[in-house]
């Protein structure tokens, strides 16, 4: 079975410009995470789904970052426009739903570097 | 305030020696799981276990156990006859049962084992 697919693995852009980065979740995970690991850090959550409902962004920056996740699939998170602060490894997440009862299962992440 | 402190950044040990990285958790909350996970170089986190906090049975997994302690809130992790392999960064966390599957991270604890 697949794991979580993430896309790109690296990204370098100047601020200002925009980003986006794209996540597969493992199939028939209806529970998808959007985390962000800054350097030396433990993961942050932005925003959590359930199928296509964003039910917990209250920890993603909403006036430069957005997120979707069209038919509760796969999903897109952007950033426009990127600050220097946003360099961070950006981690997709799923779970088969009942986070109660399952464990998180991580993709291998995107790196931006903002420069 | 939730929080996971992970009081150790840095351990090296050499090989077959055995480690332990300590896992401290502050909640008021009396339903909460308790995560170990694994980073390594590749940057997914690999989960190792899942702990609810009404089961405080320790757990043996072949060179790796657990030492779960609500007494000191504490959720230790100890590997046994170390290996080259282990070498990564480790993460304790927390998720409480009424706020959704948000996992809270400690700061990791970076592990190196030497030959």
């Amino acid at each position: 079975e697949a794991g979580v697919v993430q896309s790109p693995r690296y990204k370098i852009i100047e601020k200002k410009q925009p980003v986006a980065f794209w996540c597969n979740p493992i199939s028939g995970h209806n529970t998808l995470y959007w985390y962000r690991q800054n350097l030396g850090q433990g993961p942050e959550l932005l925003i959590r789904y359930e199928n296509e409902e964003a039910v917990d962004d209250s920890q993603l920056p909403k006036d430069r970052f957005s997120a979707e996740r069209l038919k509760g699939v796969d999903s897109t998170l952007k950033i426009q426009p990127a600050e220097l602060g946003d360099s961070a490894v950006y981690l997709c997440a799923s779970s088969p739903g009942g986070y109660r009862d399952t464990e998180a299962f991580f993709g291998q992440g995107t790196r931006l570097t903002v420069v | 305030a939730q929080k996971v402190t992970q009081a150790q950044t840095e351990i090296s040990v050499v090989e077959k020696e055995d480690v332990t990285l300590d896992c401290v958790y502050e909640t008021r909350d009396t339903t909460y799981y308790l995560f170990w996970y694994k980073q390594p170089p590749s940057g997914e986190l690999v989960f190792l276990i899942r702990r609810n906090s009404f089961d405080e049975q320790n757990e043996i997994s072949g060179r790796y156990s657990w030492n779960f302690q609500k007494s000191t809130s504490s959720f230790n992790f100890t590997i046994t006859a170390s290996q080259v392999v282990d070498s990564a960064v480790y993460f304790c966390a927390l998720l409480l049962y009424n706020q959704g599957g948000k996992l809270i991270f400690g700061q990791g604890t970076e592990l190196s084992v030497k030959p």
